[in-house]
């Protein structure tokens, strides 16, 4: 089955710091990657939606120039938390779609999630 | 207004018991998924609906896709202590080019 690997999965960096997230796609390509923020025993929630080759889509509310996204290859996306504090502490996930593949109808094939802790 | 109701949000069971968590949409969806997640993990799927009307089934989990493709259930028969999750719906409206999620139900089975 499609495997999705995230790393780190669990970093701790002092205030004002940067942290670079990476999602790789491992036996699939994936021209759609997703960033999700989540508290604990919530839901998913939706941060971006990241296109190999373009810009991110960011949804409402989420701050483009903190939450940096790239996608430069059909295998790989990165998350860069820029200049952290306490309050970006949370769990993300990424996840990568075959519909490129498989079409609207695929599923998401998520990674194992960070646990960021900003001190 | 969440797009995909999912009831209930928690639910507390004894070992042996059967339970159904619930998605329900005002919207028609090309898809639906559910999916299971532990804690300090990512969601795994469970199961893709495509189909109104269409019944899956895994071991002791049943997934139903209403006829308009409006909503889903999930019943779970004679849980177990290794059932304990969080529980996911997710939709895919067609053309959306992304998944609605449901707020999730976090399942806890006693032994």
């Amino acid at each position: 089955g499609a495997v999705v690997s995230q790393h780190p999965s669990w970093v701790i960096c002092k205030s004002g710091t940067s942290v670079k997230i990476e999602c790789r796609s491992l036996d699939f390509q994936a021209t759609t990657m997703f960033w999700y923020r989540q508290f604990p025993k919530q839901s998913l929630m939706l941060m971006a939606t990241s296109n190999e080759g373009s810009k991110a889509t960011y949804e409402q509310g989420v701050e483009k120039d903190k939450f940096l996204i790239n996608h430069a290859s059909l295998t790989l996306s990165t998350l860069t938390v820029t200049s952290a504090h306490p309050e970006d502490s949370s769990f993300y996930i990424c996840s990568a779609s075959s519909w490129n593949t498989g079409g609207m109808g695929s599923p998401l094939h998520f990674g194992n999630g960070t646990r960021l802790t900003v001190t | 207004t969440q797009l995909l109701e999912q009831s209930p949000q928690f639910l507390s069971i004894q070992e042996g018991e059967n339970l159904t968590v619930y998605c329900n949409s005002s919207s028609v969806f090309s898809s639906l998924q559910w999916y299971r997640q532990e804690p300090g993990e990512g969601p795994v799927l469970l199961v893709t609906v495509v189909t109104g009307g269409e019944v899956k089934k895994l071991k002791r989990l049943t997934f139903q896709f209403g006829d308009a493709r409006k909503d889903s259930s999930l019943h779970i028969t004679a849980a177990q202590p290794g059932d304990t999750g969080l529980y996911l719906c997710a939709g895919v409206r067609t053309n959306a080019g992304k998944s609605t999620f449901g707020d999730g139900t976090t399942l806890t089975v006693k032994p």
